[in-house]
């Protein structure tokens, strides 16, 4: 593999379901992201992680829960969505934050 | 604070048609600034990047000059194909782990 890889590609799940969203970085990069991507609206920066350390949280719900285990994986765990949150959710890595890799992002859709 | 302007879309041309898509910045310090693209059913990808006042970066044909005169970073190419249909995306980086994308503009390119 290489680059920035998201599993699953397409995920639907229900508004009481928990599911967790994976990311994997082969790139040997230093901070990790996640972004949501709606319809009609500019790409929201939803979390940032530095060395594994979470440095931004832009107001996110907490029914979405990041976890970076290490540099090379990124999580989000997802409980309780709703309908609202039906997005395309892309994971992206930086080394020191400059020039962003995107992976190819996970279709997400509440019912 | 930072932010990035780009001109709204969709933007509708023929194939060989000259491209412009509009962008101008606001930031404080030196920033680098950025075009990624967005093919349909992928995520985004870096087109193209100038780190300096008057560089110039380009790649498969595209082009944007960071002119600090005028805080614009206008992408530009001669003559589109229908394969560069997707959305692009204005943005810059100025330090920290955090880039500030533009709203996209959406290109449809007709054969």
């Amino acid at each position: 593999e290489t680059g920035v890889t998201q599993t699953p590609r397409h995920l639907v799940m229900g508004m009481t379901n928990k599911k967790s969203l994976k990311c994997e970085q082969h790139l040997g990069h230093n901070a990790m992201y996640w972004y949501k991507q709606s319809a009609k609206k500019p790409l929201e920066l939803m979390f940032v992680y530095n060395f594994k350390e979470q440095t931004e949280n832009n107001s996110v719900p907490s029914r979405f829960s990041p976890e970076c285990p290490n540099s090379s994986h990124l999580f989000l765990h997802l409980h309780t969505l709703q309908p609202e949150d039906s997005a395309l959710y892309l994971c992206a890595s930086s080394q020191d934050g400059n020039e962003q890799f995107f992976g190819p992002g996970t279709r997400l859709t509440v019912l | 604070g930072n932010s990035v302007t780009q001109m709204e879309g969709p933007v509708t041309l023929s194939e060989e048609a000259f491209l412009t898509i509009n962008c101008t910045y606001t930031a404080t310090g030196y920033p680098s600034l950025f075009w990624y693209v967005q093919y349909p059913g992928e995520g985004l990808q870096l087109l193209l990047k100038a780190t300096k006042a008057d560089d110039k970066g380009s790649n498969k044909g595209f082009e944007a000059t960071y002119r600090k005169e005028t805080t614009s970073f206008h992408l530009e190419k001669g003559s589109v194909q229908v394969s560069d249909s997707a959305v692009y995306f204005c943005a810059l980086f100025t330090g920290g782990f955090k880039t500030i994308f533009g709203a996209g503009t959406r290109l449809f390119v007709k054969a």
